[in-house]
């Protein structure tokens, strides 16, 4: 079966400092992973998506994210961070049966202080 | 440039009343979804269309019927709502071009339901 687990519920970090958001996957077949980002009263924006080409796939606003297979991972990371890059990020496993299957992760909380 | 639209955006119901959620999308894309996201609990999905006049159940169907009569329009309907339906409705749809599996799903902005 298939699932996310992103393992942090709330990250804080300060304007300027690197930010790191985990996510494990599990998955039968070779995935196709995404991460989204949804800003409040707003709906899911797609930052970036991994679809078994490079292993490291760069996103919209500067952030990047890394394929392991070995360690089933697929965190999303940024070098600096911006007071408008507080929101909630989801990692998503798309498979494919019969449609398109999306599996959410439960998100993860980006709080950014000045 | 509108891409995925759901109207209203908004909406307070009695236990029992009914209403229809309407999505639109101007990328003509084939695939269609309906999601409702509670807290702590991610994206689930609802319904789901494959193509002009498909539908079909996703995981938790049960309380809503869809239909999509046109490809561009993809409607949830709650003929008797009931206060576990309070929730937020988003609407999603997605191409076929370079793979089902490897296209993202377009967003629309939800829809804030709440049963009283």
């Amino acid at each position: 079966a298939q699932s996310v687990t992103q393992l942090d519920s709330h990250v804080s970090v300060s304007e300027g400092t690197p930010v790191l958001l985990r996510c494990n996957y599990s998955s039968s077949y070779s995935p196709s992973l995404f991460w989204y980002v949804q800003h409040p009263n707003k709906g899911l924006q797609l930052l970036l998506k991994y679809t078994s080409a490079a292993t490291l796939v760069k996103g919209i606003n500067g952030f990047e994210a890394e394929f392991k297979k070995s360690e089933t991972s697929f965190h999303l990371t940024k070098p600096s961070a911006h007071m408008s890059d507080a929101a909630e990020y989801f990692c998503v496993v798309s498979i494919y049966t019969g449609f398109q299957k999306l599996v959410f992760g439960t998100g993860t909380r980006l709080l950014v202080s000045p | 440039n509108a891409g995925v639209t759901q109207t209203p955006k908004f909406r307070v119901l009695k236990t029992g009343q009914s209403m229809t959620l309407l999505c639109a999308q101007d990328m003509n894309h084939e695939y269609m979804y309906w999601y409702r996201q509670d807290p702590g609990m991610g994206l689930r999905l609802i319904h789901y269309s494959v193509g002009e006049g498909t539908t079909a159940k996703g995981e938790v169907p049960d309380g809503y019927n869809v239909s999509r009569l046109k490809k561009q329009n993809f409607l949830l309907g709650l003929e008797s709502a009931a206060p576990s339906q309070t929730s937020v409705y988003f609407c999603a749809s997605s191409g076929v071009t370079g793979g089902i599996g490897n296209q993202p799903q377009h967003f629309g902005d939800g829809t804030r339901l709440s049963i009283l």
